[in-house]
């Protein structure tokens, strides 16, 4: 049982736009920075969005992310089939003092 | 270009201590940053494990830090896990990973090695 709750799985056409949900509480999403991975299968995660928002170098304006009270959201436009992979969101819980992942969203573009 | 590496053994037997070294390569450990495991169940999704500063300052997540040590080695470049009285819950592709700290709070880590999956069996 993840402490961050995600959809287990979302679809879309190619083209198409994509959101990923991900809902925690006050002591992780609701106080700290939300974090962002996509895992291609296969492979190790690899950072997408950090800050709630920020994209790191290389990562294309497709990928967006929006942070509202203690909730957060994945948004993917101009989906690719080579965006096919697991999503994980990510923050810190002060409460527990650690780190904390959702469950993750595995994306079909079909 | 910051690069990570995992090694251990990838059969561990049940009680017995699982230890995994990671080798970091194009950036300091001695640095500000911290350096994290985290671990992955076959089919699974991430789980967070803790993470080590330079100063000797680490965080566990509750659920294993009864059984977990993270120590780190600033002469080698390296920072190490050991997992106590293992079973076959613990079998898990484990990554380490640099991980960012403010204020208390490590929401992002940025650098990933490419794991190691790490069997728990007779």
């Amino acid at each position: 049982q993840s402490v961050l709750t995600q959809p287990p799985s979302v679809s879309a056409a190619p083209g198409q736009k994509v959101t990923i949900s991900c809902s925690g509480s006050s002591s992780n999403i609701g106080n700290n920075y939300v974090s962002w991975y996509q895992q291609l299968p296969g492979t190790a995660p690899k950072l997408l969005i950090y800050e709630n928002n920020e994209r790191p170098s290389g990562i294309p304006d497709r990928f967006s992310a929006s942070k509202s009270g203690t909730s957060a959201t994945l948004g993917i436009t101009g989906l690719q089939t080579g965006d096919e992979a697991d999503y994980y969101c990510g923050t810190w819980d002060s409460s527990l003092s650690a780190g904390v992942f959702g469950g993750g969203t595995k994306l079909t573009v079909l | 270009q910051v690069q990570l590496r995992e090694s251990g053994p990838g059969l561990v037997q049940p009680s017995e201590t699982l230890s995994l070294t990671c080798t970091v390569s194009g950036y300091s450990i001695s640095s500000i940053y911290y350096w994290g495991w985290i671990r992955q169940p076959p089919g699974k999704g991430l789980e967070w494990i803790g993470s080590i500063h330079r100063s000797g300052n680490t965080f566990y997540t509750p659920s294993l830090k009864s059984r977990v040590t993270i120590s780190v080695d600033m002469s080698k470049n390296q920072f190490s896990l050991k997992l106590n009285s293992v079973t076959a819950a613990d079998t898990a592709v484990y990554y380490c990973a640099r991980v960012v700290c403010s204020g208390g709070s490590c929401p992002k880590s940025d650098y990933w090695g490419q794991g190691i999956l790490v069997t728990v069996s007779s």
